[in-house]
């Protein structure tokens, strides 16, 4: 399994620009998160899904989209991009609760700086 | 309300010498509680739950329900260990996590 795999790993964005941060796992888990994590504030909430169709806001929503119509795939949409959105980005994905034990998988990141 | 604090931002210790890093938490009924750990230019990774009772890489964190704290503890510090370290929280029924700050360890030679 290649786990939880998000991409680019690197992007720099002019302000006002638009992307999309691709996000897939290949552990058929139900749910997906995506994080943003700013220097001396840990990871904040941003967007998160309990499966395919289902989305909802988390802490810092504010300027991003999701959408999850499939199980694998969980796209991060940055419409108008400003410069507090330059953070590091990480996707991650945990099954359903049961024997598992809910674990987290994250993916390696994406750095994001808008100018 | 889930909140989970790391009082502190940095810690350095040197190699050998115990170390300890602070989790706080305030969650009114049972939580579950976490380390992660993120290695320089790596992705986050789980370190270790309170439910599990374990010790990883020599890490342990008991979960102490009267001080609402689930500190990390590891008696010889390793430079291996230096680390960006958070802890988290899911709340009862929840599937998300509430991270910490983080504290980044860095030990010294």
């Amino acid at each position: 399994n290649a786990g939880v795999t998000q991409t680019p790993k690197f992007r720099i964005l002019k302000i006002g620009q638009s992307m999309t941060l691709q996000c897939t796992q290949d552990m058929n888990h139900n749910y997906m998160y995506w994080y943003r994590q700013d220097p001396g504030m840990g990871l904040k909430l941003i967007y998160y899904s309990v499966g395919a169709g289902i989305t909802d806001k988390g802490e810092v929503p504010n300027g991003y989209n999701v959408s999850r119509s499939t199980t694998e795939d969980f796209p991060l949409r940055l419409e108008l991009a400003a410069p507090s959105q330059t953070s590091v980005y990480f996707c991650a994905s945990s099954q359903r609760q049961g024997s598992s034990g809910n674990t987290i998988y994250f993916g390696e990141g994406s750095w994001l700086t808008v100018v | 309300a889930q909140r989970v604090t790391q009082p502190e931002k940095l810690l350095s210790v040197f190699k050998g010498a115990p170390v300890e890093l602070k989790c706080n938490y305030s969650y009114s009924g049972s939580p579950e509680l976490f380390w992660y750990v993120q290695y320089s230019r790596q992705r986050l990774q789980l370190l270790l739950r309170h439910i599990s009772r374990e010790s990883i890489k020599g890490f342990t964190a008991d979960l102490n329900k009267g001080e609402t704290s689930f500190h990390l503890k590891k008696p010889f510090a390793q430079e291996e260990d230096s680390a960006m370290y958070y802890c988290a929280l899911r709340g009862q029924g929840a599937q998300k996590l509430v991270f910490g700050q983080g504290t980044r360890l860095t030990i010294n030679p």
